[in-house]
């Protein structure tokens, strides 16, 4: 079946150390996105990327990053830079719209707790 | 500046009941108004998209409305089960380029037998 699949569900983190989260999709949707889940406040947007090799920052990016070498793939790392890195992670995918994004399709999530 | 408002915050109610979800927004220019359900620890799943000729929406048990005068969207959950226990999220999106989705807090919503 299409869809998104994220990994790993549970991770946890010793400060100091860098993590990176697996976001892979088969529904062949140019854009990507990673947003941010904390108790009580909306969705948040990290990184985003509507082509292969090319991302742009979100309201939120500082103390991460990404790489988008293939359409399918757009893995996060959440580095030891990340002051407060204990959240829920979201990775989606759309189609590109002429009036902008298109439905989002949501994987399962990652959470990640630093210890 | 662009918001999303959601209202109650959190909501109970019995099982074979009704409830209504209000979203109030303030985004310019408006594009379309989203309808995600959220349960616990998973992504979340579209429920309706509606855009600004929309009036009304439904999928299945839920009725999505849209008044894009008074820029309120309200969800219509019909004879609520069990399973309709979970945080329901509105998203509007503005009509430009990138991605330009304002998501609000979300209705945590229990069913209870």
């Amino acid at each position: 079946d299409g869809g998104i699949t994220q990994s790993p569900k549970y991770l946890f983190r010793k400060e100091g150390q860098n993590v990176t989260l697996s976001c892979e999709q088969n529904l062949n949707h140019d854009a990507m996105y990673w947003y941010r889940q904390d108790p009580g406040q909306g969705l948040r947007l990290i990184y985003y990327s509507q082509i292969v090799n090319d991302f742009q920052k979100g309201d939120i990016a500082e103390g991460y990053s990404v790489s988008r070498e293939k359409k399918e793939s757009f893995p996060l790392t959440v580095t030891s830079a990340q002051k407060n890195p204990t959240a829920f992670y979201l990775c989606a995918s759309s189609i590109l719209t002429g009036a902008g994004t298109g439905e989002l399709f949501f994987g399962e999530g990652s959470r990640l707790t630093v210890l | 500046k662009n918001q999303v408002e959601q209202s109650p915050q959190s909501l109970i109610i019995l099982e074979g009941k009704n409830c209504t979800l209000q979203c109030n927004y303030t985004v310019s220019p408006f594009s379309n108004l989203r309808w995600y359900k959220q349960d616990t620890g998973r992504g979340p799943v579209s429920l309706t998209i509606m855009t600004f000729s929309e009036n009304t929406k439904s999928n299945g048990r839920y009725t999505a409305t849209l008044d894009a005068d008074t820029k309120q969207s309200s969800l219509h959950i019909t004879a609520s089960q069990l399973s309709d226990s979970a945080s329901y999220i509105c998203v509007v999106s503005a009509a430009q380029a990138g991605t330009a989705l304002i998501f609000g807090k979300g209705t945590t919503l229990s069913v209870s037998s």
